[in-house]
This record gives structure tokens, sequence and C-alpha cells, in this order.
């Protein structure tokens, strides 16, 4: 099956700083999302995007398909970004089984 | 409109009980998968259920099993818990098998 991959594991920025973070997936897929898991331990959709280039505020993501990776950047950090970020692939084999990846675990210090 | 409501939040039970988890899926959304997350595992796709039918399965024992009802709301079960089943439980629900939507997670504790 796909495997889906995330770096770095885990990442300390100062507040106000930029950030990349990036997901490879093995095969093909139909879908991604991306995810960030808050203390509660919710899952907060982020971005559905399986190729292109979409921005919300702070955030914007970049999935190209084609060579099979995913960025999410998080632009002027602030400490409420801190949490743990995920990737979700959907492969094209025909199952509708989304695989996580091992999540960056992102801490922003005031 | 709502979001996915799942049900009970918290639950602690011993080793050897069964426990059933409800999910709510978002009005109209049909489909409803079913994950487990540990820290050692990351979190694990259990099993999807649309239009009451099980349509995937992931690697996970008998013990493991769900259900849907007419109204897409789901229910997932696990018999003869063990310790390592302690775990936070996810649901998401998809209006049309693509983008998931995930509810607060019913967190498990087998003593």
């Amino acid at each position: 099956g796909i495997q889906v991959e995330q770096s770095p594991p885990d990442l300390i920025l100062q507040e106000g700083a930029n950030s990349t973070l990036r997901c490879n997936f093995s095969d093909s897929v139909n879908n991604l999302q991306w995810f960030h898991q808050n203390p509660w331990g919710q899952l907060i959709n982020l971005f559905y995007i399986p190729s292109g280039t979409k921005q919300n505020g702070r955030l914007s993501a970049t999935t190209v398909a084609t060579e099979r990776y995913s960025l999410l950047y998080i632009s002027s950090s602030q400490t409420t970004d801190s949490g743990v970020y995920f990737c979700a692939a959907l492969s094209t084999s025909g199952t509708y089984k989304y695989i996580f990846g091992t999540g960056t675990r992102l801490k922003v210090l005031a | 409109k709502a979001g996915v409501t799942q049900t009970p939040r918290y639950l602690i039970k011993t080793r050897g009980q069964q426990v059933t988890l409800s999910c709510s899926p978002i009005s109209g959304h049909r489909s409803v998968s079913w994950y487990q997350q540990t820290p050692g595992q990351g979190l694990q796709f259990l099993f999807e259920y649309f239009s009451e039918t099980q349509r995937n399965k992931g690697n996970f024992p008998g013990r493991f099993s769900g259900r849907q009802f007419s109204n897409s709301r789901s229910e997932m079960n696990v018999s003869t818990l063990e310790l390592g089943d302690s775990a936070l439980y996810l649901c998401a629900s998809s209006p049309r098998r693509d983008e998931q939507f995930f509810g607060p997670g019913t967190r498990l504790t087998v003593l």
C-alpha cells in the first residue's frame, strides 16, 4: 500500500518565524489532506489539496502530485500554531482508505 | 451545520470487557471512517462504512467491528479488551468519499 512520510518530525520556532513542512507519498494519490491536531486530540482540517496550491491566511499548501509530495507553509508563526500537523493521502488503488503520515510536532516559542 | 460528534468522550474499561463507541456524521454525509491513534503506531485506519455497508477494512483483529445505521450514524465495538487497545478513537465523515471531517474522538483507557 501507499507509504506516507513527513519531515521534519519535530520543529521548534520562535514566534514570527516561517516554516515548511513536507509530506512525501510513495504512490499516486487521488486526495491529500493536511490537518492540525489540537491538544485535545481533534483533527482540524487545514487543506484538501490533491494538486495545486491553496492559501488560507498565514497558511498555504502546495501538492505536486507528479513528484509525489506536498508542502505546508506556515508564515509568521504564532504560539497557537503549536501542535502536531498530519498529512493524509488517499491512493488511486480504488479503496477509500486514507493513510496518515507520522506527523510533524511543531512548538512555537513566545 | 453541526460537526461530527462522538460519544462518549472518555471511557475507562478493564481487560476482557467490551466497549461500544458511537459516531454521528455531519448531516448529509454517508461515509464514516474509524481510526485508532496510539503513540506507538500513530493514526491507523480501522474501517469505513458507506450506505450501511463496510466498504474497507484495515489490519485489525476481528475483535474490532462496526456497523452503520440507515441515518448514517455508526458504532464500533471492541470485544475482549486488551491493554493495547488503549487509544484515541477517531471518527471521520465524508460527503462523497473525498474530503474527511473528524470528530473530537473517544479516549479509551483499558486497565
